[in-house]
């Protein structure tokens, strides 16, 4: 079956330009989470949507970072002005809640974001 | 504040042999534990997960993984690996919605 889809799945942009991240969670799925993974990090938490809302955009670096949600399924994370230490993958992942106890997250391959 | 540490960066085991990786966690209340996988290539993937009931609890490619609460650990085992297990695992608890996670231990397999 289709699981989190991201787009693209690599990125090399140039310093100072602004990139637009997607991700198609699985159909269904009401959460859906932005992760960031620097490397020998673990996953940093970004923006949390439920439905078309994001009850928590704490995670998301500085106000260079936005996320959306259109139509409680495709999600796209926004970076202007991209600093070379905005170099990371992106992860999505969707969930068919968001209530606790977790329901599992699915996550997609991630996004490579370079930034030169 | 919550927190989970996974104190190995990387582990080298031969193939065959067992396998223990750690996981310690900081969480006031009852906890929601998980292990994912992360293999080259590959999105993150569920193991398993604890949430109630016995603390011993088996996930998928053979691994299972103890809760102990007197120890705030959650580790994960396998009696013999398989080349195919090199990847990194992450540890994490469930913190409301949101998942907090550990830096990864990564897995390394001597043939």
């Amino acid at each position: 079956g289709a699981g989190v889809s991201q787009s693209p799945s690599n990125k090399v942009t140039e310093k100072g330009k602004d990139v637009e991240l997607r991700c198609d969670p699985i159909s269904g799925h009401t959460a859906l989470y932005w992760y960031r993974q620097s490397l020998g990090q673990g996953l940093e938490f970004l923006i949390y949507f439920q439905g078309n809302s994001a009850p928590d955009k704490s995670g998301l670096p500085s106000d260079r970072f936005s996320a959306e949600r259109t139509g409680g399924s495709v999600s796209t994370l926004t970076i202007q002005r991209t600093q070379q230490e905005d170099s990371a993958v992106y992860l999505c992942a969707s969930s068919a809640t968001g209530s606790r106890p977790s329901s599992p997250l699915h996550f997609g391959n991630g996004t490579r974001l370079t930034v030169t | 504040a919550q927190s989970v540490t996974q104190p190995d960066i990387h582990i080298t085991v031969s193939e065959g042999a067992s396998l223990e990786l750690r996981c310690n966690y900081s969480y006031g209340a009852t906890p929601y534990l998980f292990w994912y996988v992360q293999s080259p290539g590959q999105g993150l993937q569920l193991l398993l997960k604890y949430f109630s009931g016995d603390t011993l609890v088996q996930g998928i490619k053979g691994f299972e993984a103890e809760f102990k609460r007197s120890q705030s650990s959650f580790n994960l085992r396998k009696p013999s690996v398989h080349w195919s297990d090199a990847a990194e695992y992450f540890c994490a608890v469930d913190s409301n919605y949101q998942l907090i996670w550990g830096a990864g231990t990564k897995l390394i397999i001597k043939p």
